[in-house]
């Protein structure tokens, strides 16, 4: 079945550090790739997404490429703020037409971003 | 739109008791699905709908819990007799089968958060 494998957390950075946050996947098909974000006390909310190999998504400096040689999808930013401190899930999404969309997702990884 | 709202926010109850949860989509959004999220997991699927038509169930949807969705607009999950193991964060997300910006694309709602004592 379908899975995700993230990067171990936490995650504790200092301001204006490089942030990587690995992902890599199993999927039948052609997946759609997602990163959502959960701050405290909020819901998920979408960060960005890539729906086919060699797709760039980003938002809000936050990068993440669609690797389909290396079934990855690793989440990049070149300078983190503490403002960033949340929950990062990696997700996917197979399915198409009239099929169930569920998405599947990584356990998460905690970012702590420290002035 | 005004985004996903569920109701209640937070939950606590006694082992044996049901409970019942309400999620309101995205306006016209044909699509609700109902996740579970324990601590230092990521959600897992439990069930969509498309319409009023409920149209896949995860084996982790024991017969104690149930979803509707009459008329196709808000949704309810019950659990039934719960049980400490049940005690999570469920949440709701809502999208648009086709046509229009963001199609497919799953918009969350705060969750519920569930403590069976």
């Amino acid at each position: 079945g379908d899975s995700v494998t993230q990067m171990e957390g936490p995650v504790t950075l200092s301001e204006e550090a490089f942030l990587t946050i690995n992902c890599t996947y199993t999927a039948t098909g052609y997946p759609s790739l997602f990163w959502y974000v959960q701050y405290p006390g909020e819901g998920l909310q979408l960060l960005l997404k890539a729906t086919k190999a060699d797709d760039k998504g980003s938002n809000k400096g936050f990068e993440a490429t669609y690797r389909k040689e290396t079934t990855s999808f690793h989440l990049e930013k070149g300078s983190v703020q503490v403002s960033d401190s949340a929950v990062y899930f990696c997700a996917l999404r197979t399915g198409w037409g009239g099929s169930n969309y569920k998405l599947t997702f990584g356990k998460g990884t905690l970012l702590t971003v420290n002035p | 739109d005004t985004g996903v709202s569920q109701d209640p926010r937070h939950k606590i109850t006694k082992r044996g008791q049901n409970v019942t949860f309400r999620c309101d989509p995205i306006s016209e959004h044909n699509r609700l699905y109902w996740y579970r999220q324990t601590l230092g997991q990521g959600p897992e699927f439990l069930t969509y709908f498309q319409n009023e038509a409920q149209l896949e169930k995860s084996r982790l949807l024991s017969d104690r819990f149930s979803a509707e969705r009459p008329k196709g607009s808000f949704s309810t999950l019950e659990i039934q007799r719960t049980e400490q193991g049940d005690s999570a964060m469920y949440l709701c997300a809502s999208s648009r089968l086709a046509g229009g910006p963001g199609t497919g694309t799953q918009y969350f709602g705060p969750g519920t958060r569930l403590t069976v004592l």
